[in-house]
């Protein structure tokens, strides 16, 4: 089955400690993407990867950090996680770079709610 | 700034025909998306525009006016399980890959 895989679901966890939220996909997208999702502020997107190695910042990059080394892997890691980052995540994948990847649809895994405390 | 503007909250019958609308403040994208969003659920493509004029997908239709700089989706024959969220988005701005969406607008269907 064509998905994207996050991990974990929920996770709770204090300021300072170092996390990574891992996502995967199985459908060969070159295009992968992280957002953040707050109440009556939609998607925000936070980082973006065109393909393995070619990342760049979204709208809200502060405080986060990607990498792509694999075409299936996007993670998404947050170094020193502060309160102000709790909320839910999700990641996405497309097919296509270059003027094939603007009108494909963004295929979204389930998603990963954060709580910093 | 680049920004894209839906209202917070629609309401509609059954049956019935609503149009949510999605107004923008950026240029230089390729095209107009729209995602749907059930509680609790993960957003979900529904209809892209690349060019002026209106996309029909079954009861769903997506409308873009460049000139205007809007677009709208509209959902015919409203159904209960209609009720859900629905984002637009453009991708492309400035040449790139950033995504942006607007904020969202809750679609509640009543019998």
């Amino acid at each position: 089955e064509a998905q994207v895989t996050q991990n974990p679901r929920y996770l709770i966890t204090v300021t300072g400690k170092k996390l990574t939220v891992t996502c995967s996909q199985n459908m060969n997208h070159e295009y992968m993407s992280w957002y953040r999702q707050d109440p009556g502020l939609g998607l925000r997107q936070i980082y973006y990867s065109m393909n393995v190695e070619v990342t760049d910042k979204g709208d809200v990059p502060e405080g986060y950090k990607v990498s792509r080394k694999e075409k299936r892997n996007f993670p998404l890691i947050l170094e020193s996680p502060s309160p102000n980052q709790t909320s839910l995540y999700f990641c996405a994948s497309s097919q296509g770079t270059g003027g094939a990847s603007y009108n494909s649809p963004l295929h979204f895994g389930n998603g990963t709610r954060l709580t910093v405390t | 700034g680049q920004s894209l503007e839906q209202p917070s909250e629609v309401t509609a019958v059954e049956g019935a025909i609503v149009q949510i609308n999605c107004t923008y403040q950026t240029s230089g994208f390729y095209g107009l998306s729209w995602y749907q969003q059930h509680d609790g659920g993960a957003p979900t493509f529904l209809s892209y525009n690349a060019l002026d004029g209106l996309e029909e997908t079954g009861r769903f239709s997506s409308f873009l006016s460049r000139s205007d700089s809007y677009g709208y989706l509209l959902l015919q024959e409203l159904q209960m399980k209609d009720s859900a969220s629905y984002f637009c988005a453009v991708r492309g701005l400035g040449g790139g890959f950033k995504t942006i969406f607007g904020a969202g607008t809750r679609l509640f269907v009543k019998a």
